[in-house]
């Protein structure tokens, strides 16, 4: 039974540079949705995709984040000129759209901005 | 948006019983989810509530009442394990079915 993975695990970097993020959903899933999470804080919304269709983008995401989900399998989401601010545990989870519809989380990406 | 409430922190014995009151205000409610999530981990699904009443998995409950906005989860026989933080979060239609996740309550079993 293969759960959401994601990879990498852990990030540092430095201001300014770029990462990328993975996520492979559970495979019959059809949604995909990324969150980020502080300290003492829930899961908060970034962005969600049915199919490879990117449905919603939350006001809060700057330019600097982009995702894709290109054959509505896994996703990828990108920070360009990361930032302190930036640092976070960003977390993925699937889920398939019907009536009760249970998203299933990733072990997340821990990113450290340096 | 959402407004979903929930204390911050509870510390519980082992073996005894802890409840977790949560409150949201919504204009298209669409079910209630409970997550548990330990220190530098996922959240995992506990339950799932969208008609009122009390839904029972195990040592954990889960209540809805709609027309007050409140849930509750129950966790009975407390084990050191419990030790989590649990996640209270909302589905709205009008907000195209996404979640809305509170910010958690950290719960500590002493022995």
């Amino acid at each position: 039974d293969t759960g959401v993975s994601q990879d990498p695990r852990h990030k540092i970097t430095k201001r300014g540079q770029n990462v990328t993020f993975r996520c492979d959903p559970i495979s019959e899933h059809n949604r995909l949705y990324w969150y980020r999470q502080t300290l003492g804080q829930g899961p908060e919304f970034l962005t969600y995709f049915q199919n490879e269709a990117q449905l919603e983008k939350s006001r809060l995401l700057s330019d600097r984040f982009s995702a894709e989900r290109p054959k509505g399998s896994f996703s990828t989401l990108e920070i360009q000129r990361t930032e302190q601010g930036d640092s976070a545990m960003y977390l993925c989870a699937s889920s398939f759209y019907s009536g009760q519809e249970t998203q299933y989380f990733g072990p997340g990406t821990r990113l450290l901005v340096l | 948006g959402q407004n979903i409430d929930q204390p911050t922190e509870m510390t519980a014995t082992e073996g005894a019983i802890v409840q977790i009151n949560c409150t949201y205000q919504t204009s298209g409610f669409n079910g209630l989810f409970w997550y548990q999530q330990h220190a530098g981990e996922a959240p995992t699904f506990l339950s799932y509530n969208v008609l009122d009443g009390l839904e029972e998995k195990g040592r954990f409950s889960s209540f809805l009442s709609r027309s007050k906005g409140y849930s509750y989860l129950l966790l009975k026989e407390l084990q050191m394990k419990d030790s989590a933080s649990y996640l209270c979060a909302v589905r709205d239609r009008s907000n195209d079915y996404k979640l809305s996740f509170g910010a958690g309550t950290t719960v500590t079993v002493r022995a």
